[in-house]
């Protein structure tokens, strides 16, 4: 099976402008989650789809928001810019089911730089 | 907030030496993940442990994990240089699933 993809691998975008990231999860996978990457912070969960809705959501401003298409692609989208946005953003998809464990497959990330 | 923290944040051995991490967490778990991230690359899914379980082994890998102490160990034996990466462990409370990744220990092998 394909692993999970990410688009694009790097960007780099101007503080106020917008960007939207893209994760293909691995075929029959539904859960799709999201999390920043920085030197500082760590892995940082942003939130979780399931089925096209959002499950969970970790502590970041409106600013970040996500989606989940019918096929389990998710996008993740980030509004005004701000320089501490630059991070690794990485995508990870899992074959749930409630109660089993949650084995989370990884794409390489989008490395996303804000000058 | 993190809910995992590893220790050490750093170690660098030689190759042919035992590496090992210790990763503590602070609330209840259904289980624990170690994870392994390349310089700058997604993360690799190593071992799982539930918490019914207190060790596991994975080739060179050994995983202990201690739900009294709240905390578990990743012992990689005869480490070569190609194990040189970040290791985070990762802890699920069940439910609607969210793992909560601690800050890594970042390992260097020398050669």
């Amino acid at each position: 099976k394909a692993g999970v993809t990410q688009t694009p691998r790097y960007l780099i975008k101007t503080r106020g402008q917008q960007v939207t990231l893209s994760c293909s999860p691995i075929s029959g996978h539904r859960s799709v989650s999201w999390y920043q990457q920085t030197p500082g912070q760590g892995l940082q969960f942003l939130f979780e789809y399931f089925s096209e809705t959002q499950r969970n959501k970790g502590n970041f401003p409106g600013r970040f928001s996500g989606r989940q298409f019918s096929n389990s692609r998710s996008e993740m989208n980030v509004s005004t810019l701000e320089l501490g946005d630059s991070a690794l953003y990485l995508c990870a998809s899992s074959l749930v089911g409630r109660g089993a464990p949650y084995e989370q497959y990884f794409g390489p990330g989008t490395r996303l730089t804000v000058t | 907030s993190q809910q995992g923290e590893e220790d050490p944040q750093a170690l660098s051995i030689q190759e042919g030496e035992n590496a090992t991490m210790n990763c503590s967490y602070k609330t209840s778990i259904n289980n624990l993940q170690w994870y392994r991230q390349n310089s700058g690359r997604g993360l690799v899914h190593l071992i799982l442990i539930r918490s019914n379980e207190r060790e596991k082994h994975s080739g060179r890998l050994r995983v202990t994990l201690d739900t009294s102490k709240k905390s578990s160990s990743l012992l990689i034996t005869a480490s070569r240089a190609a194990d040189t990466a970040s290791y985070f462990c990762a802890t699920d409370a069940g439910g609607y699933q969210k793992v909560t990744f601690g800050i890594g220990t970042k390992l260097q092998v020398i050669p």
